[in-house]
């Protein structure tokens, strides 16, 4: 089975850098991605690694660690539109595509 | 394109009562999934599809049946609502068909509550 652990909230300044963490437990996995939920709002796809290392598109980065079973997504120059929820999710190598979602982290950017 | 779409938007459901929601996507792609979303918790899938005419189980399929007749299409049924099926129900595809990931695109959800 896999199970991913994020905080439930973060709190953050506009301008400011913000870390989302993700750790999971999993049997084996192609890859980590992340997702980003804003309230009534469907989740929207954000990055994707499946390499461990740093992979950067814009102001939003996303890491992964295999042997830390840890990963992260790092949001720079935050914007009051980046309050949202963030999920880190894995895509299990269990024969067919199975995606498991955390449980979400909500990002508060504050003025 | 209109990407993802799910009919309807809302809904509310008597106990006992059975719906069918309707996913469809324009994009040609293979795997199409059936999720719900509950406050505090993330999405959990509840069934999923590698291709037409095929589903298969998620990780909270009881209560819920599906149907992928056609590749754009993908329903999720319930037979007998109950209340514990009050949710955020999200419908998603992906190309992928090589089990390696592919971005999923989901749909703006339907909103169910059963009295």
């Amino acid at each position: 089975g896999q199970s991913l652990e994020q905080p439930s909230e973060v709190t953050a300044v506009e301008g400011a850098i913000v870390q989302i963490n993700c750790t999971y437990q999993t049997s084996g996995f192609y890859g980590l991605s992340w997702y980003q939920q804003h309230d009534g709002g469907a989740p929207t796809f954000l990055s994707y690694n499946a390499l461990d290392g740093l992979e950067e598109t814009g102001r939003f980065s996303s890491f992964l660690s295999r042997s830390d079973s840890y990963g992260y997504l790092l949001l720079q120059e935050l914007q009051m539109k980046d309050s949202a929820s963030y999920f880190c999710a894995v895509i299990g190598s269990g024969g067919y595509q199975k995606v498991t979602f955390g449980t979400g982290t909500k990002l508060q950017v504050i003025p | 394109n209109a990407g993802v779409t799910q009919t309807p938007k809302f809904r509310v459901l008597k106990t006992g009562q059975s719906m069918t929601l309707l996913c469809a996507q324009d994009m040609n792609h293979e795997y199409m999934y059936w999720y719900r979303q509950d406050p505090g918790m993330g999405l959990r899938l509840i069934h999923y599809s590698v291709g037409e005419g095929t589903t298969a189980k998620g990780e909270v399929p009881d209560g819920y049946n599906v149907s992928r007749l056609k590749k754009q299409n993908f329903l999720l049924g319930l037979e007998s609502a109950a209340p514990s099926q009050t949710s955020v129900y999200f419908c998603a595809s992906s190309y992928s068909t090589s089990g390696h990931t592919d971005t999923q695109y989901f749909g703006p959800g339907t909103r169910l509550t059963v009295l």
